[in-house]
Formats: C-alpha cells, structure tokens, sequence
C-alpha cells in the first residue's frame, strides 16, 4: 500500500528565504506526483505535476524535483513571500488510478 | 470562466438525515471524484467516476452514494449511514482517470457539520 509522508508538519521561515518542502512515499511504481496548495477554509490548487519519465518541473519561483528510485520529491521556493503562507500537499498516482495524499506542510512566510 | 464548482460552502445535518452535496464541471473533464478531508489526515477518497453512468469505490465508501448521470456532474449523498460525517469534502476532476498525464483540479469544497 502507498503511503505518502511529509516532513515537517509546520514550518516558519522569514520573507525573502529560499526554502525546500519534502515529500516521501513508499512505492516507487507511480504514474507521477503533483504538489498542491491549500489555504485555511479552500479547495486545493494544483502548483506542479511532475510525471515520473521527469526529474523536475517548474513554475516561476518554484521548482519541484522527482527522485522515483529513493522515492522522494522537494518543493523549492524561492524568495519566499508572505502570500505564500498556505498548507502545501504532495500527491502520488499509481497505477490503481487513484492519488495517495501526504498530511501536508503547513508553512508560514514571517514578513 | 472554466472550472469546478461545489455547492452549498456550508451545510448542517441533523441526525438520521441525507444530504446531497452538489459538484459541477465545465472543464469537459471525463473523470470526477470525491474527497473528505479531516483534521491531521491526508485526503481520502470516497468515490470515483471515469465515464457518465459509471463509478466506483474509494477507500471509504460506506455510508456515501453517488450517481453520474452527465458529464458536468457527479453529485454526493450522505446518508444516515455515514457514522461521522463532519468533515471538509472536497471534488476533483481529470481530463482522464489515472495514467500517466493524469492531473487533478479541485473544487472549493463544502463543509458539513452534524448537528
């Protein structure tokens, strides 16, 4: 059974730092991962999709980086923003079509 | 504007009640799911659906039903069944279910409390 898990739970850095989010699952044999932002109270928005013939994808100050064999997965972002304070949630699909989801990184941006 | 929409945002249920939580899609996405999201859990899914007419079990099923009679929509119903159903539960759809460029988009979610 696939199991997803991020590290750490909350986060706190100040604006303006570069900083990376982790994700880690146990099964290597997934289609590809996608990395989500939640804010309090909202649906979640797709930031990257990463399939697994890729080893990174990115999106103006953020980068995502697959590494199917060690079963990991980063989120970079750079120069950090308050608006960026959000929970942010790793996903991996296998080959059962459905996506396995970590607990997500809560992160707070400190201005 | 393209998207997915969830209604209501808030809705309260007595004991012994269903209730229906309504999803719509204009992406012209064949596949649609269903999430519930509790507090320090990951999501888990309650049922999917790759084509109109069809659907099937996600980990949690039980006390959940569900009908995709369109393509736009794939309504929830959560009967008295359901032990625990406070929670966040949130719809998804894909242009696809599953493979490799498979990519989810949320809906905003609707919040439903027992009362």
């Amino acid at each position: 059974k696939q199991e997803v898990t991020q590290i750490p739970a909350a986060l706190s850095v100040p604006e303006g730092e570069n900083l990376v989010l982790n994700c880690s699952f146990t099964d290597s044999a997934i289609y590809n991962l996608q990395w989500f932002r939640q804010d309090p109270g909202k649906g979640l928005t797709s930031l990257l999709l990463i399939q697994s013939s890729q080893r990174e994808q990115t999106s103006g100050r953020l980068n995502a980086s697959l590494d199917k064999s060690s079963g990991r997965s980063t989120l970079y972002i750079a120069a950090s923003q308050p608006g960026d304070s959000a929970t942010y949630l790793c996903a991996v699909l296998a080959g059962n079509e459905k996506l396995t989801f970590g607990t997500g990184t809560r992160l707070t941006i400190i201005p | 504007d393209g998207g997915i929409t969830q209604s209501p945002k808030y809705l309260f249920r007595k004991e012994g009640q269903n209730v229906t939580l309504s999803c719509e899609q204009n992406l012209n996405h064949d596949a649609m799911y269903w999430y519930r999201q509790d507090p320090g859990q990951g999501l888990r899914l309650i049922y999917y659906s790759q084509i109109v007419n069809d659907f099937q079990k996600g980990d949690i099923a039980e006390g959940y039903s569900v009908s995709r009679e369109k393509k736009e929509s794939f309504p929830l119903t959560v009967t008295s069944a359901q032990k625990n159903p406070t929670a966040f539960y949130l719809c998804a759809s894909s242009i696809v279910a599953g493979g490799t460029y498979n990519e989810q988009f949320f809906g905003p979610g609707t919040r439903l409390t027992v009362l």
